[in-house]
């Protein structure tokens, strides 16, 4: 069946230790998201690519970046970890274009990664 | 700027009754709404969304919303709520083309025997 697989489903890193999340998709949509969500919260939006073209949310931390090397796959790089960065981070994907479905998000099942 | 509400943090319904989630928007032109649904330690699954046309739109596992522009709302509501309806729901605004979303804050719904 075609998804959205995010991997690994748990992580665990240490306090500053960069760390790469990842997330494939086999629907061919030419948008991908990452989202946090803390406990109890609503799914946050860090940034998003659409197909190439890479935007990031006005208060996503610097510490937070992310990849797409091509339209399956994208990353997300937290390049130094803190306590707070403790979360869900979802990935979501969707297929924009004229006559398409309008925005309708695909979710993968979410990393959850732990900060020690 | 659009913004979602859910009003009620958690929900707890007997096994069999009603359900009825609320959800608010607050946007300037036609809304596109969706609810989600979201397990313990899962990610998101779509249950219905609105684009146009009939106000009252169904969804998979027996979830139905209703839109009412007049009031701004788009509750969710199913019939009889069985155990394994347990989890969040998320209800979220859109718009025309290409946007992100906006969420709302949540409902833990528990259902009790």
């Amino acid at each position: 069946d075609a998804m959205v697989i995010q991997n690994p489903r748990y992580q665990v890193t240490q306090f500053g230790k960069p760390v790469t999340l990842s997330c494939s998709q086999t629907l061919n949509h030419n948008v991908m998201y990452w989202y946090q969500q803390k406990s109890s919260q609503a799914p946050k939006l860090l940034f998003h690519y659409y197909d190439k073209d890479f935007n990031n949310e006005a208060d996503t931390p610097d510490n937070f970046q992310s990849r797409r090397p091509n339209t399956s796959f994208c990353f997300l790089d937290i390049r130094s970890p803190g306590l707070g960065d403790a979360a869900m981070y979802l990935c979501a994907t969707s297929r924009i274009g004229q006559g398409l479905a309008k925005n309708i998000q695909y979710f993968g099942a979410g990393t959850r990664l732990s900060v020690l | 700027a659009q913004s979602v509400t859910q009003p009620d943090i958690h929900i707890t319904v007997s096994e069999g009754a009603s359900l009825e989630l609320r959800c608010n928007y607050s946007y300037g032109a036609t809304p596109y709404l969706f609810w989600y649904v979201q397990s313990p330690g899962q990610g998101l699954q779509l249950l219905l969304k609105y684009f146009s046309g009939d106000t009252l739109v169904q969804g998979i596992k027996g979830f139905e919303a209703e839109f009412k522009r007049s009031q701004s709302s788009f509750n969710l509501r199913k019939p009889s709520v069985h155990w394994s309806d347990a989890a969040e729901y998320f209800c979220a605004v859109g718009a025309e083309g290409y946007s992100t979303l906006t969420f709302g804050k949540g409902t833990m719904l528990l259902v009790s025997p």
